[in-house]
This record gives structure tokens, C-alpha cells and sequence, in this order.
């Protein structure tokens, strides 16, 4: 069975304060794809990355960047210098080959992110 | 390119009253999905469909129903409505192996 857990239910910042979503997974998968996803208040659903299990570089995205670790099976997710339009709710999913070729989600409880001016 | 379109937007159905939400892709995926989002509880998978032809269950499938018409369409049907499918229901296709899935606008459903 695969769990996604967000810990954070709700954080709230200031603009051009950093903040970082904690993801943390549980699969008995040995591959495996992490996501995160944004849901802004008008509630659409907006990819932003995807990791493999395979590949554990940082990766840096203009103000975003995502820290996978293995070894603590978390895949976290920071803001640099957050801006108002960064508020909305973010989910986080991991998809195992275990599920077969649907490779379905599943997907953690959100992190409501709120940016104050 | 649409991308994930569903209709429609919103709806208000009556206990017992039965609807199909539709869900069309343009990208010419091979799976389809359908979730449920309720607050607090992120987004769990009510059936997926692999490739035309297959229809499997996800984590709650009960009081629904799903067909895939084609490649292209993928419907969920709820036959006897009840409040506690009040949602938004969103679709979702995806490609190959490992890639992400892209998501239709949504569906907000109010059963009462």
C-alpha cells in the first residue's frame, strides 16, 4: 500500500519569507514517481514537477525548489522569497509501479499555503 | 489543445436523482482517471481506466459507475445520488509509464 503524508495542514507567511511543504511517502516499491501539484483558490490543478526513484538531484525551478531523500523518504518542496500568488493548497503524490499500467495516485491531504502582502 | 475537459461545471441533483459527469482528453493519453476531492482529505481515485476497453475500481468506487466510451471519453455515472457524494469530482488522463497526470477543471457537485 502506498501513504502520502502532509503533515502541515495549514502555513502562513509573509511575502519574501521562505517556506518549505513537507512530503513524506511510504511504498514497498523500489520504482516509483513523486509529484506536486498546485490547486490555486479558482481550484484547477496545476502539475509542477515529477521525480523518479531513481534520481535523487535537487532540483531548482526560478523560486521553487524540491529535495528528494531516500533515505528519509521525504520529497520537500520550498518557496524562495514567496510571493501573494503562491497562496493556494498544495498536494503532493507518489505513483508505484506496483499499481500496474494505470500507475495511479495517490495523493497526500494538501498543505493550504497562505502568502500575506 | 483543450487538454482535460469535463462538463458540466457545476450541478445540484435531489436524493436519488442520477447524473453522468463527462470527461474528454485531446492528447491522446491511454489512462484515464476519476477523483474525488472532499476538504481535508486530498484527492482519493474512484475508478481509472489503464487503455480503451478496461475499467478498474480505485479506493472508493461505491455508488459509481464508469464507462470508457473511447480513447478520447471517459463518463462517470452516479445511478441513485446521495449527500455523501457532494464533491468536486475532477478527471484526469495521463501518457506513458511515470509521467504526470493532467487534471480537467473540476466538476462541484451538491447532492441534498
Amino acid at each position: 500500500a502506498q501513504k502520502v503524508t502532509q503533515a502541515q495542514t495549514e502555513i502562513s507567511v509573509v511575502e519574501k519569507e521562505d517556506v518549505t511543504l513537507d512530503c513524506v511517502y511510504e511504498t514497498r516499491d523500489t520504482t516509483y514517481y513523486l509529484f506536486w501539484y498546485k490547486q490555486p483558490p479558482s481550484g484547477e490543478l496545476v502539475f509542477l514537477i515529477r521525480r523518479n526513484s531513481f534520481d535523487e538531484q535537487n532540483e531548482i525551478s526560478g523560486r521553487y525548489s524540491w529535495n528528494f531523500q531516500k533515505s528519509t523518504s521525504s520529497f520537500n518542496f520550498t518557496i524562495t522569497a514567496s510571493q501573494v500568488v503562491d497562496s493556494a493548497v498544495y498536494f503532493c503524490a507518489l505513483s508505484g509501479v506496483s499499481s500496474g499500467s494505470a500507475r495511479q495516485l495517490t495523493f497526500g491531504s494538501g498543505t493550504q499555503l497562505t502568502v500575506l502582502p | 489543445n483543450a487538454g482535460v475537459t469535463q462538463t458540466p461545471k457545476f450541478q445540484v441533483l435531489k436524493t436519488g436523482q442520477s447524473m453522468t459527469l463527462q470527461c474528454a482528453q485531446d492528447m491522446n493519453h491511454n489512462s484515464m482517471y476519476w477523483y474525488r476531492q472532499d476538504p481535508g482529505m486530498g484527492l482519493r481515485l474512484i475508478y481509472y481506466s489503464a487503455s480503451e476497453g478496461t475499467t478498474d475500481k480505485g479506493e472508493v468506487p461505491n455508488g459509481y459507475n464508469v464507462s470508457r466510451l473511447n480513447k478520447r471519453e471517459f463518463s462517470l455515472r452516479l445511478e441513485s445520488a446521495a449527500p455523501s457524494q457532494t464533491s468536486v469530482y475532477f478527471c484526469a488522463s495521463r501518457f506513458g509509464q511515470g509521467g504526470e497526470q493532467y487534471f480537467g477543471p473540476g466538476t462541484r457537485l451538491t447532492v441534498t
